[in-house]
């Protein structure tokens, strides 16, 4: 069964470090998504990705953060000088079509800044 | 603005008891709303979904109803297992152009044998 991954399952890092978290989507997907969780809050949508560009993003996505697909397969996120609130588990996901369908969504990544 | 509020976990149940999950939303117009289910080390998954009111999405013996007279869409089970263990999340997603998602915070929920 097709599947989202995400890499790396963990990544520790010092405040003002670069971090790229790596995501997959699934092949045929089109709508490509980043939320995070901060632990004991809500799940949070940060970026929705479509056409090789940014189609929506909300607050948190400030000029901290950016997303690129490289190449056919892989969907990154930035955090360009990390801060300790960036904490978070972040999740990376697809979708078929931008309607009411399913998203499809990754393990997680679990950053942890320190 | 457009919010979901779930009940606060851990919720633990006996092997075969009932359970419901509350699940209350703010927005304008007509969302759609789903559960969605996080079982240990995997990520989130699509459990039921409705999209328009009065609609039942059911899926492996859950169930949930989308009433817009409450803003609710409360989960529920007859019988669970403790195969059910795992974090469920309600979200909605407002109608119209959108892309984006509005989940809530997850309820843990473990099963005991």
């Amino acid at each position: 069964e097709p599947e989202v991954t995400q890499t790396p399952s963990h990544q520790v890092t010092q405040m003002g470090q670069e971090v790229i978290l790596r995501c997959v989507p699934i092949s045929n997907h089109l709508y490509f998504y980043w939320y995070r969780q901060i632990l004991g809050q809500k799940v949070e949508f940060l970026v929705s990705f479509y056409n090789n560009e940014i189609s929506e993003k909300s607050e948190i996505f400030d000029d901290q953060f950016s997303v690129e697909r490289p190449d056919g397969s892989n969907f990154t996120l930035k955090i360009r000088s990390t801060k300790l609130e960036d904490s978070a588990m972040y999740f990376c996901a697809s979708s078929v079509d931008r309607g009411t369908g399913e998203l499809f969504f990754g393990e997680g990544s679990r950053l942890t800044v320190l | 603005g457009n919010s979901v509020t779930q009940m606060e976990g851990p919720v633990t149940l006996s092997e075969e008891a009932f359970l419901t999950i509350n699940c209350t939303y703010t927005a304008t117009g007509y969302p759609s709303l789903f559960w969605y289910v996080q079982y240990p080390g995997e990520g989130l998954q699509l459990l039921l979904k409705a999209t328009k009111a009065d609609d039942k999405g059911s899926n492996k013996g859950f169930e949930a109803t989308y009433r817009k007279e409450t803003t609710s869409f409360h989960l529920e089970k007859g019988s669970v297992q403790v195969s059910d263990s795992a974090v469920y999340f309600c979200a909605l997603k407002r109608e119209g152009g959108t892309y984006k998602y509005i989940f809530g915070t997850g309820t843990r929920l473990k099963v005991l044998a």
